[in-house]
């Protein structure tokens, strides 16, 4: 499943909305438990991944309600609502409906 | 708290094998599967392999296919990923992750902070 986000680079003001968009090459949305098996991950330089988001929408324990995550099948997209000095990493979406997992090539975030 | 620990990346050359470990602690690790995953200088993330709880069903990408092998020590809580033939192309820090639930197919909650890998002669 080959995964594709845009943009590649974003530049947001301080305070404003920054919205990633990924999308899948197949479904990725089991339909027996209907959940998208889809991940959002930040990076920050010299550091290891850290998940934001799983099940496309479900935000992990210590992860600010600023993001979110929304979609299905095989749109989805990540939603920062008031950009902060600290959002400034560079983000990847997750596919794990299937070997090989896979990742998007990921969108640099900066602040404008 | 959950931690893993990753070491054994080193300067190899073409051709050559290095094994890395992966130390956990904090949770349960038998009841978890393991997962790799490489980031090469400046690039992004790429899903190498991943073992089940038991070890009895391991996964690879195309790109290490039948020359590395993962495996793990539940007595020993670590799992490691054996390198051979490697080329300039693996070259890359590289990651063990745990998935959030206890099944292969679940987002990696948890990151080691990685060991780097450079082949080069």
């Amino acid at each position: 499943i080959v995964m594709t986000q845009s943009p590649d680079s974003l530049a947001v003001s301080l305070g404003e909305r920054a919205t990633i968009n990924c999308k899948s090459s197949q479904s990725v949305l089991y339909n027996s438990n209907n959940k998208n098996y889809l991940g959002w991950y930040q990076q920050k330089p010299g550091q290891p991944p850290k998940l934001l988001i799983y099940w496309a929408s479900f935000r992990e324990s210590g992860v600010p309600d600023r993001f979110s995550g929304s979609g299905s099948e095989t749109d989805f997209t990540l939603t920062i609502s008031s950009l902060q000095a600290e959002d400034v990493a560079v983000y990847y979406c997750q596919q794990y409906y299937k070997t090989p997992q896979t990742f998007g090539q990921g969108t640099k975030l900066e602040i404008k | 708290e959950v931690h893993l620990l990753e070491s054994g990346g080193d300067f190899v050359q073409p051709g050559g094998s290095l094994r890395l470990s992966c130390a956990t602690s904090g949770f349960t690790f038998s009841n978890y599967a393991m997962s790799w995953v490489r980031q090469a200088p400046g690039k992004g993330l790429e899903w190498v392999s991943s073992t089940s709880a038991s070890g009895d069903n391991t996964y690879y990408a195309d790109s290490v296919k039948g020359r590395y092998t993962i495996s793990r020590d539940n007595a020993k809580n670590t799992a490691f990923l054996q390198m051979n033939s490697v080329r300039a192309e693996d070259t890359a820090t590289y990651y063990c992750a745990k998935p959030k639930g206890d099944g292969a197919y679940y987002a990696m909650d948890v990151w080691g902070q990685g060991t780097t890998v450079t082949v080069s002669s």
